[in-house]
């Protein structure tokens, strides 16, 4: 398994500035994934972190509004963009660890007024 | 493409009750499934998982069994507590892609009565 970290853990934030989150694994991983959960819905992915080059985005997410650093294989930012009351979600980071399988941060709970 | 059907929630049971939450699955491939817990204000935690088919992932009181021919992954307890209130996602890997990407089920809330 991995210990992840992230911070910070919870945040309120005005419309129309950014937020950056950390992620921080206890050992080194080569497959690390951003995800938002908005209230009450499953988990959508957004982007896949790849260190030394540039993220990988799902459709529907663009760099411009969620910018992503890999810059060693412990660690991410996900930076969310000119925010809006929309963007209020949780925001979780993944590792793969072992085979195939997840494993998740704590999450950020981010409230945008 | 690959996708997961959990049943819709809320689930409501008192203590000691047994627990069957649904779960099917549709994959080209041959995934890995997974379920997670989430409990209230926290991240997603790692419940049980199997490989292959006719695996019994087991955690914690919870166990769930790999069907190919029924496509389902079920989770079940067979008495549940109230620290077992919480939301559980289905979920499965698509290794074969090389990705390790996860198709994530809507969830199911639960909620266990003292």
């Amino acid at each position: 398994s991995a210990v992840i970290s992230q911070k910070p853990s919870r945040d309120i934030c005005q419309r129309g500035t950014s937020l950056t989150i950390q992620c921080q694994v206890d050992s080194q991983v080569t497959m690390m994934f951003w995800y938002r959960q908005q209230p009450g819905q499953s988990l959508t992915l957004i982007a896949t972190a790849n260190q030394g080059s540039e993220a990988t985005y799902e459709s529907g997410f663009v760099i411009d509004k969620f910018p992503i650093s890999r810059p060693n294989l412990t660690f991410s930012t996900l930076t969310v963009s000119n925010m809006s009351p929309e963007d209020s979600s949780i925001y979780l980071c993944s590792v793969v660890a072992e085979t195939d399988t997840q494993y998740f941060g704590p999450g950020t709970r981010l409230t945008v007024l | 493409g690959d996708s997961v059907t959990q049943m819709e929630g809320p689930v409501t049971l008192s203590e000691e009750a047994f627990l069957t939450i649904n779960c099917t699955y549709t994959a080209t491939g041959y995934p890995s499934l997974f379920w997670y817990v989430q409990y209230p204000g926290e991240g997603l935690q790692l419940l049980l998982k199997a490989t292959k088919a006719d695996d019994k992932g087991s955690n914690k009181g919870f166990e769930a069994t790999y069907r190919k021919e029924t496509t389902s992954f079920h989770l079940e307890k067979g008495s549940v507590q109230v620290s077992d209130s919480a939301v559980y996602f289905c979920a499965l890997s698509d290794h074969p892609s090389g990705t390790y990407k996860y198709i994530f089920g809507t969830g199911t809330r639960l909620k266990v009565l003292a």
